[in-house]
């Protein structure tokens, strides 16, 4: 069954810290996005990558960093964690727009809090 | 640039009532849309999709979406809501052409009273 996985689930973690948050697909789709979502509020591009070595920041100003060396594994990288990071972040892959049958995929999500 | 619609941020209904969500996108050709269910703590479940054909799309739940061209709007319908609906739903225009980046809207909170 194609999937998407995101680790961990969630992650309290203290000011300072590097932290990755993984990011892996079974469906052997190009396109891979990272969100960020605070509770109940709208989803905001930080990141996204239409393959293997292409990466691109969002819309969202983000001081994550990500990379993309398999096409299944599009890990999101925060070099120093800080308390404006606390948020929900949504992986999610896809096909061309999203026309195959799962449309635009999305993992589970990583709840992270930095205290 | 397309651009995605959700005028209600919150709508409650009563358990069994029909249910309309509102989405109204813009976008210079025919659009790929998208509506997708979250409930709290989780990601987003896709709930059904239009590419072409039929404007009337089918989709999990019990959920439908009727796509009106002429009116720019994909709203979400559910002829009886249960409990168990209460969650977000997202409203999203794909993109292509280029570019493959989805626009969600900014989400409708569904409030169910027994």
């Amino acid at each position: 069954e194609a999937d998407i996985y995101q680790t961990p689930r969630y992650l309290v973690i203290g000011t300072g810290k590097k932290i990755t948050l993984e990011c892996s697909q079974t469906m052997g789709h190009d396109k891979m996005y990272w969100y960020q979502q605070d509770p109940g509020m709208e989803l905001h591009l930080i990141h996204y990558s239409y393959g293997v070595n292409s990466t691109e920041k969002g819309d969202l100003s983000s001081e994550s960093t990500v990379s993309r060396i398999r096409t299944e594994h599009f890990p999101l990288t925060l070099e120093s964690a800080r308390p404006s990071h606390t948020s929900q972040y949504l992986c999610a892959s896809s096909d061309e727009a999203g026309r195959g049958s799962h449309g635009y995929t999305f993992g589970s999500g990583t709840r992270l809090t930095v205290v | 640039a397309q651009s995605v619609t959700q005028p209600d941020i919150h709508i409650t209904v009563s358990e069994g009532a029909s249910l309309e969500l509102r989405c109204n996108y813009s976008y210079g050709a025919t659009p790929y849309l998208f509506w997708y269910v979250q409930s709290p703590g989780q990601g987003l479940q896709l709930l059904l999709k239009y590419f072409s054909g039929d404007t009337l799309v089918q989709g999990i739940k019990g959920f439908e979406a009727e796509f009106k061209r002429s009116q720019s709007s994909f709203n979400l319908r559910k002829p009886s809501v249960h409990w168990s609906d209460a969650a977000e739903y997202f409203c999203a225009v794909g993109g292509h052409g280029g570019s493959y980046i989805p626009t969600f809207g900014r989400g409708t909170s569904l409030i169910v009273h027994p």
